[in-house]
């Protein structure tokens, strides 16, 4: 069975351009979350999508959005991008809310 | 409420030895507490996991031990190896909110051989 796929791998933006990330969770899995990742923050959570709708949402600003589609694949865009966006993001596939969540290997995005 | 406080921040075992990683929590509505293992240039990985009704749980060499009134938990790993050396987070959420998982700041795990 496939695990959680992220791509692309590795990003490089400029500071004031936007980005799309894409996440295609685990067959049959419908709740797919995403997180940011920094050395300094350590891992937090941005937003959860259910059954294409947003179910919860962290404390980022507007700038982070996302979106679902009916194939539980799911995308995040960034607009904007300030150089403190530089991070891993990383997406996490569950069969449902509040069950095991896995997670990809990650986007790397580094905004210079 | 929402933070999950992990300790200690690195930690070195010898092989064989027994590593233990703690954490604290002060929501108490939280119901769901997993443990991830990182490898660098890779996605954390679903170690073990517990939920309040249970105070142990064991899979091969990792086991939680929940404390519900201390609201502390943590991850033992028997017989460490140095292929465990990695980075290990704690995790806790609430079923409601789906998995919006609130992480631990992170252990470096280093088994020396």
């Amino acid at each position: 069975k496939a695990g959680v796929t992220q791509t692309p791998r590795y990003l490089i933006k400029t500071r004031g351009q936007q980005v799309t990330l894409s996440c295609s969770p685990i067959s049959g899995h419908r709740s797919v979350s995403w997180y940011q990742q920094t050395p300094g923050q350590g891992l937090q959570f941005l937003f959860e999508y259910f059954s294409e709708t947003q179910r919860n949402k962290g404390n980022f600003p507007g700038r982070f959005s996302g979106r679902q589609f009916s194939n539980s694949r799911s995308e995040m865009n960034v607009s904007t991008l300030e150089l403190g966006d530089s991070a891993l993001y990383l997406c996490a596939s569950s069969y449902y809310r509040g069950t095991e969540a896995f997670f990809g290997q990650g986007t790397r995005l580094t905004v210079v | 409420q929402q933070q999950v406080k992990q300790s200690p921040q690195s930690l070195i075992v010898q092989k064989g030895g027994i590593s233990i990683i703690n954490c604290a929590y002060e929501n108490t509505a939280f119901d769901y507490f997993p443990w991830y293992q990182q490898f660098p240039g890779k996605g954390p990985a679903l170690l073990i996991a517990i939920r309040p009704d249970v105070s142990e749980k064991k899979e091969g060499r990792f086991t939680i031990s929940f404390n519900k009134s201390a609201k502390q938990f943590s991850l033992h790993i028997m017989d460490s190896q140095p292929g465990d050396s990695a980075t290990y987070f704690c995790a806790a959420s609430k079923s409601e909110y789906g998995n919006k998982l609130v992480f631990g700041a992170g252990t470096i795990l280093r088994v020396k051989s």
